[in-house]
């Protein structure tokens, strides 16, 4: 079965702490893209980033990066130096290439606070 | 490029009333998608299309309805609202290429069941 696990529910850190949301899934695919959201306090969803099951590099996009590792079925995403306006819920999610929807299974996200 | 535009914001429904959630998006995406997202939860899906003329169920269809007569448009009908209705509801789409998979948001509808 898939699923999407992100077992902190919520983070509190200081500003310019560094900060490692956890995502783990499950998966009897071989091909599947993950992805992660972020929903801040105004409540929209926003893109961060998509992986294919193929690529295992580690992505760096300014103070935010994410490490996936296949031999753990992890796809865990780092902000460092964070900021207030980090501040925000983190949804991971998973989608399998094979059919013809397209879903997404959601992970039940993790709220970060990030506090001055 | 506006993207994905839901309508409206912000609703407040008695119990028994209808109403339709509206939906478009300027992409050209063949995929859309209806979710519901409670309070400390995650997204629920409700209803999906991955074409005019084509939907299915998702996890919790149960109390709506949806068509798709256009590839720009994806309506969801609540037609007896129930208290268990209150919620956050997102419209999303998708398109088929380069970036297929990434499903883009609407701004979402907050609806309260009274």
């Amino acid at each position: 079965a898939q699923k999407v696990t992100q077992a902190q529910t919520e983070i509190s850190v200081v500003e310019k702490e560094d900060v490692t949301l956890d995502c783990v899934y499950e998966t009897r695919d071989t091909t599947y893209y993950l992805f992660w959201y972020k929903q801040p306090p105004s409540g929209e969803l926003v893109f961060l980033i998509r992986r294919n099951s193929f690529d295992e590099q580690n992505e760096i996009s300014g103070r935010y990066s994410w490490n996936f590792q296949k031999s753990t079925s992890s796809f865990n995403f780092t902000i460092t130096a964070s900021q207030v306006v980090d501040s925000a819920v983190y949804f991971c999610a998973l989608s399998e290439n094979a059919g013809n929807n397209r879903k997404l299974i959601w992970g039940l996200g993790t709220s970060l606070a990030v506090n001055p | 490029n506006a993207g994905v535009t839901q309508t409206p914001k912000f609703r407040i429904l008695k119990i028994g009333q209808s109403m339709t959630l509206q939906c478009t998006q300027d992409m050209n995406h063949n995929y859309m998608y209806w979710y519901r997202q409670d309070p400390g939860m995650g997204l629920k899906l409700i209803y999906y299309s991955v074409g005019a003329g084509i939907t299915d169920k998702g996890e919790v269809p149960n109390g709506y309805n949806v068509s798709r007569s256009t590839t720009e448009d994806f309506p969801l009908r609540l037609e007896l609202a129930a208290p268990s209705q209150t919620s956050v509801y997102f419209c999303a789409s998708s398109g088929t290429e380069g970036k297929k998979n990434i499903q883009y948001f609407g701004a979402g509808t907050r609806l309260s069941v009274l």
